[in-house]
C-alpha cells in the first residue's frame, strides 16, 4: 500500500510561515481530504486538523489546513520554537479500504 | 477527561503471539471507531487496523493482514489487537486512537512497546 508523499524536512525562520504538503491520489487525499498530526519526540501524535480541514478545540489558529486536488497542505503562521516537531498527514483510501500515512515532515524553526 | 491506556506489550520471539489491550474512559466507547497505529523505532507512523464502532467492519494494512485481529468489547470499553506469527518487523510502539464521523484520529493513548527478537 503506497503511502502519502511528504517532504522529509522543512526549515523556516522564526515568525515566518511554513507550508507543509501531502500528496496522495484520487482515492485518498483527493477523495476525502487528509488529517494532520503533530508528534513531538517521545509523545503520541496530536491531531491538528481533521479531513474537513477543521481544527479541534484548543488548536491554535496559526495552524490551518487546505486541499487542492490530490494535495493537502498545512500552513503554520508566525512560527514559534515550539512548532519544531514532526508532522504527519493521513487519509482514508476508499479504493483499498485502508488508512495511509505520509512519511512525515520534520519542521525546523531557525 | 478522555483516557486511552494501552497495555500488553513486551519482548517476544519471532513466530509467537501477543495480545494488546486499549482501555478507554471518559468517552462513549460504543460510538467510536477505533484504530491501531504503530511506530517502529526512529520511523514514521504506520496504520495497522480499524474497527467500526459497532464491530461490524474491520480493515487491516497489508503488512498485518491474516496475522493480526482487531476486536472490541463495548461492555468493557476496551479495544484489542491479537498479534500472531510475529515478525521482527512488527517491533514498534503500538498506539490506539479513536474516530468518529468528521473527527478522525482524535484521541490517542501513550502507546505500548512490542519488541520481536530472538
Amino acid at each position: 500500500q503506497a503511502g502519502l508523499t511528504q517532504p522529509p524536512s522543512v526549515s523556516k525562520d522564526f515568525r515566518q510561515t511554513a507550508t507543509l504538503t501531502c500528496t496522495g491520489n484520487n482515492n485518498n487525499v483527493g477523495d476525502q481530504g487528509a488529517v494532520w498530526l503533530q508528534q513531538n519526540q517521545g509523545h503520541p501524535p496530536k491531531v491538528l486538523s481533521y479531513k474537513n480541514n477543521k481544527r479541534p478545540s484548543g488548536i491554535s489558529e496559526r495552524f490551518s489546513a487546505s486541499r487542492s486536488g490530490n494535495t493537502a497542505s498545512l500552513t503554520i503562521t508566525g512560527l514559534q520554537p515550539e512548532d519544531e516537531s514532526d508532522y504527519y498527514c493521513s487519509a482514508w483510501d476508499s479504493s483499498l479500504n485502508v488508512w495511509v500515512f505520509g512519511g512525515g515532515t520534520k519542521l525546523t524553526v531557525l | 477527561q478522555v483516557q486511552l491506556v494501552e497495555s500488553g506489550g513486551g519482548v517476544v520471539q519471532p513466530g509467537t503471539s501477543l495480545r494488546l489491550s486499549c482501555v478507554t474512559s471518559g468517552l462513549r466507547f460504543n460510538t467510536y471507531g477505533m484504530h491501531w497505529v504503530r511506530q517502529a523505532p526512529g520511523k514514521g507512523l504506520e496504520w495497522v487496523a480499524v474497527l467500526w464502532y459497532d464491530g461490524t467492519r474491520e480493515h487491516y494494512a497489508d503488512s498485518v493482514k491474516g496475522r493480526f485481529t482487531i476486536s472490541r468489547d463495548n461492555s468493557k470499553n476496551t479495544l484489542y489487537l491479537q498479534m500472531d506469527s510475529l515478525k521482527s518487523e512488527d517491533t514498534a510502539v503500538y498506539y490506539c486512537a479513536t474516530e468518529r464521523t468528521a473527527v478522525e484520529l482524535d484521541y490517542w493513548g501513550q502507546g505500548t512497546l512490542v519488541t520481536v527478537s530472538s
